[in-house]
């Protein structure tokens, strides 16, 4: 399979507890996007990755998370001291540039993250 | 800052109906419009795509125009059938305000076709 990969699936933790997504994108994306959806609603722009620079931070990024892309390879997302608000499905997403025009990102399959 | 618009659903349709789900954004510069299509326990997927006005972006039996002049990038498809059943989003992406390639989604619409 050669698509956008997320681990895990499905993540229950409790509140104050700290939590880590991994995301491995396309390998031949340059991009990489940090995105979070709650129930009926669309998707909201976290932050992205140029290699391994994170080049952009929504103000939706709290202090207690924070984004590594070490290698410009796989990404991490790690939420501290976590709150019942954090509860949503954490997609992350990847993209190349084509003739210096964006052409569309291509999504995993997402991790569910409930805090009790 | 940038936004999008899309009719709320559910909608419901019968099989080999027309159907129209309405689009429209508001985005500071000339951006990129987008359909993502999301089926029951999958992931988001790309559906279509227009990146100039009056492109007209098609996939699986699916158009939409990037409409300038009406800020619009309405889905359209000419005979539904069950499979389409599904969360479709409108997106935008607008890098020529000098942001990055994060994309603009709408709250999505939800299309169920009934047999």
């Amino acid at each position: 399979d050669t698509g956008v990969s997320q681990n895990p699936r499905h993540k229950i933790t409790k509140r104050g507890q700290n939590v880590t997504f991994r995301c491995d994108p396309i390998s031949e994306h340059n991009r990489l996007y940090w995105y979070r959806q709650t129930l009926g609603q669309g998707p909201e722009f976290l932050t992205y990755f140029q290699n391994e620079a994170q080049l952009e931070k929504s103000r939706l990024l709290s202090d207690r998370f924070s984004a590594e892309r070490p290698k410009g390879s796989f990404s991490t997302l790690e939420i501290q001291r976590t709150e019942q608000g954090d509860s949503a499905m954490y997609l992350c997403a990847s993209s190349l540039r084509s003739r210096g025009r964006f052409v569309g990102a291509f999504f995993g399959q997402g991790t569910r993250l409930t805090v009790v | 800052g940038d936004s999008v618009t899309q009719m709320e659903g559910p909608v419901t349709l019968s099989e080999e109906a027309f159907l129209t789900i309405n689009c429209t954004y508001t985005a500071t510069g000339y951006p990129s419009l987008f359909w993502y299509v999301q089926y029951p326990g999958e992931g988001l997927q790309l559906l279509l795509k227009a990146t100039k006005a009056d492109d007209k972006g098609s996939n699986k039996g699916f158009e939409a125009t990037y409409r300038k002049e009406t800020t619009s990038f309405h889905l359209e498809k000419g005979s539904v059938q069950v499979s389409d059943s599904a969360v479709y989003f409108c997106a935008l992406s607008d890098r020529s305000g000098g942001g990055a390639d994060g994309l603009t989604f709408g709250k999505g619409t939800h299309l169920i076709i009934q047999p």
